[in-house]
């Protein structure tokens, strides 16, 4: 599968621990992107790489949250001290490139239960 | 007002029926529009990006109306497979995508 790929792909986690998720974006893809999703809601954009450059960050992204791309090549989103107001799906998603026509593709997402 | 509103529905269609749901945005400088389809508890998949003169893709057919900001989807001869939340996305100025809430859709046998 060369799809966009995230892991895990749930997560129980108790209020106050650490988390981590990985993403593997499509291979020639040099954008990629995190985005936080609760139900009933649109996709709510947290951070954007464009290969190892971190370019932008949601007010949403308080400073527990933090998120890397060391290579340019797969990303981490770690949140730290765990609230639960942070369950949610956190969906990657990468693009070839970042202009007008260029569409972002999904992974199947992390979904953060926060008990 | 949100940036990009739909109406959440559900749409409780009949199966061969033709629907169709509107997105609407409010920044006139947005450039591109995209169309995707979710499913319970899955990821958003593109179903078909949305262009000036309009396209369509088999059954789908999005429109674009920058007068009145908003762009539209059309489902003609809807399938049961078809059940799914739409969500319409706006890329803007910056090239970030915002996005509507999304549109559900029930498809009834």
């Amino acid at each position: 599968d060369t799809g966009v790929s995230q892991d895990p792909r749930h997560k129980i986690t108790k209020r106050g621990q650490n988390v981590t998720f990985r993403c593997d974006p499509i291979s020639e893809h040099n954008r990629l992107y995190w985005y936080r999703q609760t139900l009933g809601q649109g996709p709510e954009f947290l951070t954007y790489f464009q290969n190892e450059a971190q370019l932008e960050k949601s007010r949403l992204l308080s400073d527990r949250f933090s998120a890397e791309r060391p290579k340019g090549s797969f990303s981490t989103l770690e949140i730290q001290r765990t609230e639960q107001g942070d369950s949610a799906m956190y969906l990657c998603a990468s693009s070839l490139r970042g202009d007008t026509s260029y569409e972002q593709y999904f992974g199947p997402g992390t979904r953060l239960t926060v008990t | 007002r949100k940036e990009v509103e739909q109406d959440p529905g559900p749409f409780n269609v009949p199966e061969g029926a033709t629907v169709a749901f509107n997105c609407t945005y409010s920044n006139s400088a947005s450039q591109s529009f995209f169309w995707y389809r979710q499913d319970c508890r899955k990821e958003p998949k593109l179903l078909m990006s949305v262009y000036s003169s309009g396209n369509e893709d088999g059954r789908f057919t999005a429109q674009l109306n920058r007068a009145s900001q908003y762009i539209s989807l059309l489902i003609r001869d809807s399938k049961l497979s078809d059940s799914a939340t739409y969500l319409c996305a706006v890329k803007d100025s910056n090239y970030q995508l915002i996005w509507g809430a999304g549109t559900k859709l029930i498809i009834k046998p």
